[in-house]
C-alpha cells in the first residue's frame, strides 16, 4: 500500500474560480477526513466520512465548500468562487472505522494559492 | 471545544542535545494523543500515538508521556540530530477528529 495520496499537490487559481481536489485513502480504510492548515497554524478539521456518508461538517466549511465520497473510496473537495482567504494547505487523512478512535494517516496535502 | 497549546513556538539547539517539547490540552476526556512531524511544505508524519489509558510511548530516540489529569503531554527526543529539524505538532482526539496545536519548530544546529 502506498499510503494516502492527494492530487494535485499544488494549485494556483484566480479569485472567483472553482477548484477541486482529490484524495485517495489507504484501501482498507473506511473513514476519510479533510483538514485545512494555514501558515503557522496546526490543521483544523473540516469534514469526515464513514464510507460514503458525510457525518460531520465543521462551521469552517462554508456553503462554498462541498465534499463527496461517492463510492466510499476516493473523495473530492470542491471550493466554489475561491477567495484569497481560502489559500491554505488542504490535508486528507484516512483511518479504519468502528467505535472509538483509530490512528489517522495523512496524505502529502494540496497547497492552494488564490491570487 | 478542545484547545491545544504548544510552547515554545520555536526552539534551536546544538546537535546532540536532548529536546523537550510541550503540549497542553483543555479537555482531559481524550481518546488519545498523537505527535506528528511536519517538514516544510509537506504533509504530516505520525511519530507516536498514546492511548488515553497509557502513560507513555517510545519509539527509538523518541519518548512521549501523557498526563491526562493535568492536560499535558511531553515529547522527548534524545541526542538530537540535524535531521530532526522540523515542526512537531501534537493533536488530541475527543472523538473521531483531531484537534491540533500550532506546533513547535525545531532547529538542530550542526
Amino acid at each position: 500500500d502506498t499510503g494516502v495520496s492527494q492530487n494535485p499537490r499544488h494549485k494556483i487559481t484566480k479569485r472567483g474560480q472553482n477548484v477541486t481536489f482529490r484524495c485517495d485513502p489507504i484501501s482498507e480504510h473506511n473513514r476519510l477526513y479533510w483538514y485545512r492548515q494555514t501558515l503557522g497554524q496546526g490543521p483544523e478539521f473540516l469534514t469526515y466520512f464513514q464510507n460514503e456518508a458525510q457525518l460531520e461538517k465543521s462551521r469552517l466549511l462554508s456553503d462554498r465548500f462541498s465534499a463527496e465520497r461517492p463510492k466510499g473510496s476516493f473523495s473530492t473537495l470542491e471550493i466554489q468562487r475561491t477567495e484569497q482567504g481560502d489559500s491554505a494547505m488542504y490535508l486528507c487523512a484516512s483511518s479504519l472505522g468502528g467505535a472509538g478512535f483509530y490512528e489517522q494517516y495523512f496524505g502529502p496535502g494540496t497547497r492552494l494559492t488564490v491570487t | 471545544k478542545q484547545e491545544v497549546t504548544q510552547i515554545p513556538a520555536a526552539l534551536s539547539v546544538p546537535e546532540g542535545e536532548n529536546l523537550v517539547l510541550n503540549c497542553s490540552f483543555t479537555d482531559s476526556a481524550i481518546y488519545n494523543l498523537q505527535w506528528f512531524r511536519q517538514d516544510p511544505g509537506k504533509g504530516l508524519t505520525s511519530l507516536l500515538l498514546i492511548q488515553s489509558s497509557q502513560r507513555e510511548q517510545t519509539s527509538g530516540r523518541l519518548n512521549a508521556s501523557l498526563d491526562k489529569s493535568s492536560g499535558r503531554s511531553t515529547l522527548y527526543i534524545a541526542a538530537s540530530q540535524p535531521g530532526d529539524s522540523a515542526t512537531y505538532l501534537c493533536a488530541a482526539s475527543n472523538d473521531y477528529k483531531l484537534s491540533f496545536g500550532a506546533g513547535t519548530t525545531v532547529t538542530v544546529r550542526a
